[in-house]
């Protein structure tokens, strides 16, 4: 069965700390890792990785995929209490997304 | 606004009553995907479309679930006989196509429909 799992469950920072968020998943058919920011409605797009090691940036975050070893991280530099959501991985395969049950983040000033 | 929109954006219902939620996708998005969501998950497939055609349905998809994309365009979700268990966020997106074959595949959310079931 396709499962995506996401480590930590749950983060507590300080503004201005890097942080790095873990998804792993084994998805059969494999095509593209997707991160998703959720803040109280619907997930809003970060990335869409379907390429090994080609980092893909967007000023503060970056994502990058391991397609050999099956995971992905997702850092955030420098984090601000905007950055203060949940995260979601999701694995495609040829006909759906499968997410995993997030990473909690709480960013503290 | 060319984003996913989905309406209505709350829905409290009495048990046993049926309800119905609307989705319209993104403009020449040919993908449409149905997903539920409880507090403290992540969004779980339901269902999704190909132009018209209903091509999988999860397990999640009792028959009192039926959704519908007559014209290949918006979709419909109905949830006949609602309960308890129901109650959650119903949540739409669309793609252009398969998310990962080729450029601009991303798969966009709407807001989502929240339903709570008395």
């Amino acid at each position: 069965e396709d499962k995506v799992v996401q480590s930590p469950l749950s983060l507590v920072v300080h503004e201005g700390d890097t942080v790095t968020l873990n998804c792993s998943y084994e998805v059969t058919n494999f095509r593209s890792l997707l991160w998703y920011k959720q803040e109280k409605k619907a997930p809003t797009f970060l990335f869409m990785l379907t390429s090994s090691g080609i980092e893909k940036k967007s000023g503060r975050l970056s994502s990058i995929l391991d397609k050999k070893e099956l995971f992905s991280i997702l850092n955030i530099t420098a984090t601000q209490t905007g950055d203060s959501a949940i995260y979601l991985c999701a694995g495609h395969n040829t006909d759906k997304l499968i997410f995993g049950t997030g990473t909690r983040l709480q960013v503290f000033p | 606004d060319t984003g996913v929109s989905q309406n209505p954006r709350h829905k409290i219902t009495k048990r046993g009553q049926n309800v119905t939620f609307r989705c319209d996708p993104i403009s020449e998005h040919n993908r449409l995907y149905w997903y539920r969501q409880t507090l403290g998950q992540g969004p779980e497939f339901l269902t999704y479309f190909q132009n018209e055609a209903q091509l999988e349905k999860s397990r999640l998809l009792s028959d009192r679930f039926s959704a519908e994309r007559p014209k290949g365009s918006f979709s419909t979700l109905e949830i006949q006989r609602t309960e308890q268990g129901d109650s959650a966020m119903y949540l739409c997106a669309s793609s252009l196509g398969p998310v990962g074959q080729g450029m601009n595949t991303e798969a966009f959310f709407g807001q989502g429909t929240r339903l709570t079931v008395v």
